[in-house]
C-alpha cells in the first residue's frame, strides 16, 4: 500500500540553522500539507499546498517556514532561521481530493530539536 | 475556537472489555476523521465519517456521528494490547481550496493485559 514518507526520521539543530524537513507525498495525490506537534500537545495544521502554491496556512507558518515542491516527488518544508519552540514533530499529508470524501494520509514525521 | 475536543484524556481498561472515546467540535464540518498515535510516532488514519453519515464500521472499529450534537465516537470492541496508544478525532474546516484538519487533545488509551 503507497504511503508518505519523511526524512529525515531526527534532526538536532542549533538555533538561528536552517533546517529542511522532506517529505515524498503518494504518488497520485494532488494536496499536501504540513503539520506539527510540540511534545504533549495537539496536532496542529501550518500550511496547505495545491497546484504549486500555498492554498492556506495558519498563523504558526511565518517568515521563517516555506514550503516547495522542488521536481514531481518531494514537497519540503524550509526553517529559515529556527528557533527553540520550533522543536516539535513535523508531519507531511497528502490527499487525493478534498471535501467529504478524501482522508488525508500522515507519513511517520520528522522529530525536530532545536539546541 | 477549540475543535475535535475528545473525552476522556486517559483511559485504562482491561484486555478484552470496549473502549469507547468521545470527540466534540463547534463548527460544521464536511467529515470528521480519527487518527491513532503510537507513543512518538506517526498518525495512522483509522476511519473518516461523512457529514451526511450517522454510523460506520471497521473491523473492531464503529463510529458514530451526530451533527445535531456535534459529537462524535469511537468505540474499539474487544480490545487487544497493540490497541493501546493515543486516539484523536479531526475535523475538517469548510474553507476554499485544500481542507485543513483541526485536531484535539487525544485520547490515551492503555489496555492492561
Amino acid at each position: 500500500e503507497p504511503e508518505v514518507t519523511q526524512t529525515p526520521s531526527h534532526q538536532v539543530t542549533q538555533m538561528g540553522q536552517e533546517v529542511i524537513l522532506r517529505c515524498v507525498p503518494i504518488s497520485n495525490h494532488l494536496y499536501f500539507y504540513w503539520y506539527r506537534q510540540i511534545l504533549g500537545q495537539k496536532v496542529e495544521f501550518l500550511v496547505s499546498f495545491y497546484n504549486n502554491e500555498i492554498s492556506e496556512k495558519s498563523e504558526i507558518f511565518d517568515d521563517q517556514f516555506s514550503v516547495e515542491r522542488p521536481d514531481g516527488s518531494n514537497f519540503t518544508l524550509k526553517i529559515r532561521s529556527t528557533k527553540l519552540e520550533d522543536s516539535a514533530m513535523y508531519f507531511c499529508a497528502s490527499s487525493r481530493e478534498t471535501g467529504n470524501r478524501e482522508t488525508q494520509y500522515f507519513g511517520p514525521g520528522t522529530r525536530l530539536l532545536v539546541l | 475556537s477549540q475543535q475535535g475536543e475528545e473525552d476522556p484524556q486517559a483511559l485504562s481498561i482491561q484486555e478484552g472489555e470496549n473502549a469507547t472515546m468521545n470527540c466534540s467540535y463547534k463548527t460544521s464540518i464536511n467529515n470528521l476523521q480519527w487518527y491513532r498515535q503510537n507513543s512518538g510516532r506517526g498518525l495512522v488514519h483509522l476511519i473518516l465519517i461523512r457529514s451526511n453519515e450517522r454510523e460506520k464500521h471497521s473491523g473492531r472499529l464503529r463510529v458514530t456521528l451526530d451533527t445535531s450534537k456535534k459529537s462524535s465516537s469511537l468505540l474499539i470492541t474487544a480490545s487487544r494490547a497493540a490497541d493501546t496508544a493515543s486516539y484523536f478525532c479531526a475535523t475538517d474546516a469548510i474553507i476554499q481550496g485544500a481542507q485543513k484538519l483541526v485536531f484535539g487533545q487525544g485520547t490515551r488509551l492503555t489496555i492492561n493485559p
